[in-house]
């Protein structure tokens, strides 16, 4: 079945620093979303690409949706402690049936 | 607006006991979705609905595991009887109707652990 590739499975930085991860896919995907989730929480979304090429920022982050639409990647400027969770991207190949295919995670820590 | 509500968050429970965990989608959300989270398999979909209807279990592991949605507000989860491999995070999800299927929401889970 499809997989996603996803790395790096944790990081650990200096409070200000950027971070930037990313997913790949041996699949193509139509739609790629990265979620964070919170400790004892469940994943909250927090940026949708549904275009090939497709750059889209909210606030600090950034994501984009590869050319090839077999990979994806997201970026966190200016990191604060809050930043703290696992980050997951997931990847859609079909509309209207919300079978995500979730990466491992990557897990983010962030020292003040 | 309250979220998914899941219930139990956790629930410790003895190999070949039933568990039955509990969702309510957020309010005039018509799709619900299962999920389960494991460190070794990250998340899984299990099953999802459309207006109450089953639309893909493949992803049930087993016969031991059944879901029921009887109502737009509710559904629940039932693993019988459990076992120690069973141990996991379970979410739901809701997605509102009209939307791209990717806006899902999460519920918080529920912790299941098979002793």
């Amino acid at each position: 079945g499809q997989q996603l590739n996803q790395s790096p499975q944790s990081m650990f930085i200096q409070e200000g620093e950027d971070v930037s991860m990313n997913c790949t896919s041996s699949s193509i995907f139509n739609t790629w979303l990265w979620y964070k989730q919170d400790p004892g929480e469940g994943p909250v979304l927090l940026i949708a690409l549904y275009k090939a090429g497709e750059l889209t920022s909210n606030g600090r982050l950034t994501a984009q949706f590869g050319i090839t639409r077999k990979d994806s990647f997201l970026n966190i400027s200016a990191s604060i402690p809050s930043d703290v969770g696992i980050y997951f991207c997931a990847g859609s190949g079909s509309s209207n049936t919300g079978k995500l295919i979730f990466g491992q995670g990557t897990t983010l820590q962030v020292k003040p | 607006d309250a979220g998914v509500i899941q219930s139990p968050r956790h629930e410790v429970t003895e190999m070949g006991q039933e568990v039955t965990l509990r969702c309510k989608p957020i309010s005039g959300h018509n799709s619900l979705f299962w999920y389960r989270q494991t460190m070794m398999r990250g998340l899984e979909l299990l099953i999802y609905f459309n207006n109450n209807v089953p639309i893909d279990d493949s992803g049930m592991p087993e016969d031991r595991f059944s879901a029921k949605m009887p109502n737009a507000s509710f559904s629940t989860l039932k693993i019988q009887p459990s076992e120690p491999r069973d141990s996991a995070v379970y979410f739901c999800a809701s997605r509102p109707t009209g939307t791209p299927n990717e806006k899902l929401f999460f519920g918080s889970g529920t912790q299941l652990s098979v002793l």
